[in-house]
């Protein structure tokens, strides 16, 4: 039984750059979740989804960031034009339907922007 | 605004000892309380969890409290070991919104010395 499944494990882009985390959630799990969590910080609520829909993402940056889930394949959470301070551990986590905070985290992307 | 704080960034603790980690809020909305365990390289686990309907809850060596009144919970580890040592997160969440999103707080190193 497979968790909650993240790759790359860690990602290194210029400035300027984009970079595409995914995340594969648990196995019967239909509920996604996004948090970062810059260094000496807690983790960041960003966003929840589920296939095919944004459920809150008032965590999210206004610009620059975007995620989905879709129907077929991983969620993905992409940022446009990454900047120094993008640089964080995001962590993605999985639910099943029904009961959205019982949570199970991946291992997380650690992103470094040089 | 920090809603959920962890005022103690560490503690130390002798093994077979308890261990003591505590956790404040200030949104009375919070009434789900969780925490976490997170290992360096890996992804939150979660540990315990706690409705605001009750003021214990307990399994195994981990016993959470929960005092509504001081909005103040806490994490008993007994006998602690030195498996135990990790960072340990408390969240909290408004579970009427159904959204999932958890509040972290910033998270307390514990070391459990053999």
């Amino acid at each position: 039984n497979a968790g909650v499944m993240q790759n790359p494990r860690h990602l290194v882009r210029r400035r300027g750059q984009e970079a595409r985390l995914r995340c594969s959630p648990m196995k019967g799990h239909s509920h996604v979740y996004w948090y970062r969590q810059l260094p000496e910080e807690g983790l960041k609520f960003m966003v929840y989804l589920q296939k095919e829909n944004i459920i809150d993402e008032s965590g999210m940056p206004k610009e620059r960031f975007s995620a989905e889930f879709p129907k077929e394949g991983p969620s993905i959470l992409r940022i446009q034009q990454v900047v120094r301070g993008d640089s964080a551990a995001y962590f993605c986590a999985s639910s099943q339907l029904g009961d959205v905070y019982e949570q199970y985290f991946g291992p997380g992307t650690r992103l470094t922007v040089t | 605004d920090q809603q959920v704080k962890q005022n103690s960034p560490s503690l130390s603790v002798q093994e077979g000892r308890i261990s003591i980690l505590n956790c404040d809020y200030t949104n009375s909305m919070f009434d789900y309380f969780l925490w976490y365990k997170k290992y360096p390289a890996e992804g939150p686990t979660f540990l315990i969890s706690i409705s605001s309907i009750k003021d214990k809850n307990e399994d195994g060596r981990f016993t959470v409290f929960l005092n509504k009144s001081a909005k103040h919970l806490s994490l008993h580890i007994v006998p602690s070991q030195p498996g135990d040592s990790a960072v340990y997160f408390c969240a909290a969440s408004v579970s009427s919104s159904n959204t999932g999103k958890l509040i972290f707080g910033q998270g307390t190193t514990l070391q459990v010395k053999p």
